[in-house]
């Protein structure tokens, strides 16, 4: 399985963008990138998800890079409530069903 | 809208007990999935099913066995506890497996303590 690099831990203050990285230098064609949250005490969220152009979506924003060895998920706006564990994730088109979370990016915003 | 509903929400067994954990996935939502996530670690995927078939198998001990019902429910089965069983136990359901693009639908948890 193709594997996904983020940093350990990222640090923001309320009402500022927010680019959180994830480096996949082994991206196959077929795997499509997805990003997942966890706040804190609940289940993993759905956030977005993208395969080769930029996406929106009234969470955020995913920009894919050209040669999709890497993405960048942009929180917009910061608020406290988007502190959380932020994982990019590549789903094989082949095997959908294995859904591999590595280690995420912990997101801490600041008021 | 309705959501994932697991059941029990918390759990404490003895070491070499069963457990048995129940996952309600969303109306409609025919996949379901059960991942493991143990203190300060990130989730492990463990096992899914599609149309109350097995799709797929991830680090799934051999003491655990899970299997999806009729009404698409499904239960995970845990025996002979150990004490590194303890753990978060989340379960997420999806419409379809088809299109990886379906999102998966987290449910609340199952907190599971093995003394």
């Amino acid at each position: 399985d193709a594997k996904t690099t983020q940093p350990n831990s990222m640090e923001s203050n309320e009402e500022e963008p927010v680019h959180l990285p994830c480096n996949h230098s082994t991206i196959s064609g077929t795997d499509y990138i997805h990003w997942y949250r966890q706040l804190p005490s609940q289940g993993p969220e759905y956030v977005i998800h993208g395969l080769t152009s930029n996406v929106n979506n009234r969470m955020a924003s995913l920009a894919i890079a050209e040669d999709r060895k890497s993405s960048t998920l942009i929180l917009h706006r910061a608020t406290l409530r988007d502190a959380a564990v932020y994982y990019c994730i590549l789903r094989d088109e082949g095997n959908f069903n294995k859904f591999y979370f590595g280690s995420g990016t912990k997101l801490n915003v600041k008021p | 809208a309705a959501g994932v509903i697991q059941s029990p929400r918390h759990l404490i067994k003895e070491k070499r007990e069963t457990a048995t954990l129940k996952c309600y996935p969303i109306p409609r939502h025919d996949t379901v999935y059960w991942y493991q996530q143990g203190p300060g670690q990130d989730p492990q995927f463990l096992i899914s099913f599609y149309e109350k078939m097995q799709s797929d198998k991830g680090s799934i001990p051999d003491r655990f066995s899970a299997q999806q019902f009729s009404d698409y429910h499904s239960e995970l089965n845990m025996s002979s506890l150990e004490l590194g069983d303890s753990a978060l136990y989340f379960c997420a359901s999806s419409l379809g497996p088809q299109g990886i693009y379906n999102e998966q639908f987290f449910g609340p948890g199952t907190r599971l303590t093995v003394l």
